[in-house]
């Protein structure tokens, strides 16, 4: 698999149910970041999470990273309408330029 | 709270055209990235830049691209000849050391 996939791709859940996305990754990081995008718009910063951490919470959303699995996921607890969107993870290497390979990202439909 | 400045959010340009797209990154930030998306499709790195130079670049950062920091504040990206697919959205981000980076809001170029 490529650097930074999510799975799955698309998710399609009724509102106050969780969502939980999954990225996997193939080098040695610094730290992965989710992102969310509305359609045909910018890139929204949710959560970092650095390599020596297992876990992150910020407000509903909740962070998870296996450097063993090189994975991580992202859950959004009792969802929205409003967080209908893309998430996307991207994942900073260990060394050199820290720059950001992002997955394929996962389109998240929430139903009211 | 500081954010990363993109202008123009949307840019026609015919074929073979130069465009330059504009960004302002946060004001301590050291590191620069321009980064890119094709409709539909995952956000692709570009480049990145530190110390006034160009630290890393990918494939498709050809000859018909180049970055240039003119002022120390504004942070281009010039295509020298366009074509059509280079219509895209264009992302600029900044990071200070050991930071997420901060995304624009991205220029939609369409190149017709």
């Amino acid at each position: 698999s490529q650097q930074g996939e999510e799975d799955p791709q698309a998710l399609s859940i009724q509102e106050g149910e969780n969502a939980t996305m999954n990225c996997s990754y193939k080098t040695s990081i610094n730290n992965l970041q989710w992102y969310r995008q509305n359609s045909g718009r910018g890139l929204v910063h949710l959560i970092l999470i650095r390599s020596n951490e297992r876990e992150k919470h910020s407000g509903r959303l909740r962070v998870t990273l296996d450097t063993s699995k090189k994975s991580s996921s992202l859950l959004i607890t009792a969802s929205r309408a409003a967080d209908t969107a893309s998430y996307f993870c991207a994942t900073a290497r260990a060394s050199g330029t820290y720059k950001y390979i992002f997955g394929t990202g996962t389109r998240l439909k929430v139903l009211a | 709270e500081p954010e990363v400045t993109q202008t123009p959010s949307h840019q026609v340009t015919q074929m073979g055209q130069e465009v330059i797209l504009r960004c302002v990154p946060i004001s301590n930030h050291l590191y620069f990235y321009w980064y890119r998306q094709i409709l539909g499709q995952k956000v692709e790195f570009l480049v990145s830049f530190y110390n006034n130079e160009i630290s890393e670049k990918s494939e498709i950062f050809d000859d018909q691209f180049s970055v240039e920091r003119p002022d120390g504040s504004n942070f281009t990206l010039k295509i020298r000849s366009t074509k059509l697919e280079d219509s895209a959205m264009y992302f600029c981000a900044s990071r200070a050391d050991n930071t997420e980076a901060f995304f624009g809001q991205g220029t939609r170029l369409t190149v017709v």
